[in-house]
């Protein structure tokens, strides 16, 4: 087994503001994912990484940056947050194929004011 | 139009009463997932299936990727089965989950 973990729980940025997100996985998984999620509805893929150094855009990469620093971590830039924008932001794992399970992180909440 | 296709929206179940969640794809469709997400947010994984149906306690999964649809059984709910359940597609489209839009499920006394 292993866990995600992502930092910070919580986060509150400014219209214009570059914000970054962290994820870490200790499944020693290859891949990696960004989702995000609005109020009520289900995730949508912003990017992901195949393995160390690899980055793929999503159906939502608009917007945002990604960096694969190592294997077990994957982090996510709002490169301009939007006003009044409120999102959930989920980072996924899973081993590479096409098809694998991937399990997720608890999720970090933003809120631009 | 959307690739996966969840109903009901929301669904309200007594104590002890058995129901089906489904889901149906607008598209070759090679695994499904299916989760729940608690009210903190966190998703929990349920089910991964390939083909064919699993079982897991209360709870059980069938994925016909043929027809293109993929079931979830609740059987005795619990009120600590509330919760937003989401299947999600794993389809040609690469390392992709297609989400649906969910089912929220209140269990009621």
């Amino acid at each position: 087994g292993g866990i995600i973990t992502q930092t910070p729980k919580f986060l509150i940025g400014q219209e214009g503001q570059k914000l970054t997100l962290k994820c870490q996985q200790n499944f020693n998984h290859d891949t990696m994912y960004w989702y995000r999620q609005d109020s009520g509805k289900g995730l949508r893929l912003i990017y992901y990484s195949i393995t160390e150094n690899d980055l793929q855009k999503g159906d939502l990469s608009e917007g945002y940056d990604a960096s694969r620093e190592k294997k077990s971590s994957f982090s996510l830039t709002v490169t301009s947050a939007q006003k009044n924008e409120m999102a959930v932001f989920l980072c996924a794992s899973s081993i590479w194929d096409n098809y694998a399970e991937q399990f997720f992180g608890p999720g970090t909440r933003l809120t631009v004011l | 139009g959307d690739q996966v296709e969840q109903s009901p929206s929301a669904l309200s179940l007594h104590e002890g009463t058995s129901s089906a969640l489904r889901c149906n794809f607008t598209t070759t469709t090679r695994s499904v997932q299916w989760f729940r997400q608690n009210s903190r947010g966190s998703l929990i994984n349920l089910f991964y299936l390939a083909s064919g149906t699993k079982e897991n306690g209360r709870l059980k999964s069938a994925f016909d990727s043929k027809e293109l649809y993929s079931t979830l059984h609740i059987r005795d709910a619990q009120l600590e089965d509330s919760g937003t359940y989401f299947c999600a597609a794993g389809n040609n489209a690469g390392a992709k989950l297609t989400f649906g839009g969910g089912t929220r499920l209140t269990v009621r006394p």
